[in-house]
């Protein structure tokens, strides 16, 4: 099964700490993403890297900054974090697509509260 | 540029009854894929379906069904005689060919009451 762990379940920071999440999965996968959920919006793409050390910027990059130092692991960081970062932040993984969409993968999600 | 629309934000129905929730979709490509997660209260998103652009044979799996219907761009999902534990939010998502990301729709909240 492959599986795709999250750092934190729930965390709350402060108004300009730095934040990082950090996202490892197990199954060799080349892709890694980082989303962020809100009611009403349904999910939207952060970033995303399809390499070590390589990174895209998703829909809504500002304010985010990411890290892929290994292959497993894609770190999401909050340089300042700001209370309009409140969210539920979720991870996934998949397989590079090779003539084929390959399934994304979730983790259990971050609930980070920003006071 | 892809959309996809979820139009039914939420749907409650009574256990053992049926219930279909839309997806209807936007795209210009001529391969692309079609999923479907399922969201339960504990947060993580389980992979229920895929499906690609060429293959359009609707496809059951227990009491989960999908109607895939190019001619109006809609990916539907039926859940037949429904349970509580099928409450969650149901999530569908599109992606070209290629290494390119999904475009998720923003979700249908399914509530099953006993």
């Amino acid at each position: 099964d492959v599986k795709v762990t999250q750092s934190s379940r729930y965390l709350v920071k402060r108004t300009g700490e730095k934040v990082f999440l950090e996202c490892v999965q197990d199954m060799d996968h080349e892709n890694m993403f980082w989303y962020r959920q809100d009611p009403g919006l349904g999910l939207r793409l952060i970033y995303f890297s399809y390499d070590v050390k390589m990174k895209e910027k998703g829909d809504i990059p500002e304010g985010y900054s990411v890290s892929r130092e290994k292959k497993e692991r894609f770190s999401l960081i909050l340089e300042s974090a700001s209370t309009n970062q409140t969210s539920m932040y979720l991870c996934a993984s998949s397989l590079m697509d090779r003539g084929k969409k390959e399934t994304q993968y979730f983790g259990p999600g971050t609930r980070l509260l920003v006071l | 540029a892809q959309k996809v629309t979820q139009a039914q934000t939420e749907i409650s129905v009574v256990e053992k009854e049926d219930v279909t929730l839309d997806c209807v979709y936007e795209t210009r490509d001529t391969t692309y894929y079609l999923f479907w997660y399922k969201q339960p209260p504990s947060g993580e998103l389980v992979f229920l379906i895929r499906r690609n652009s060429f293959d359009e044979q609707n496809e059951i799996s227990g009491r989960y069904s999908w109607n895939f219907q190019k001619s109006t761009s809609s990916f539907n999902f039926t859940i037949t005689a429904s349970q509580v534990v099928d409450s969650a939010v149901y999530f569908c998502a599109l992606s070209g060919s290629g290494n390119t990301p999904l475009v998720f729709g923003k979700g249908t909240r399914l509530s099953v009451i006993a």
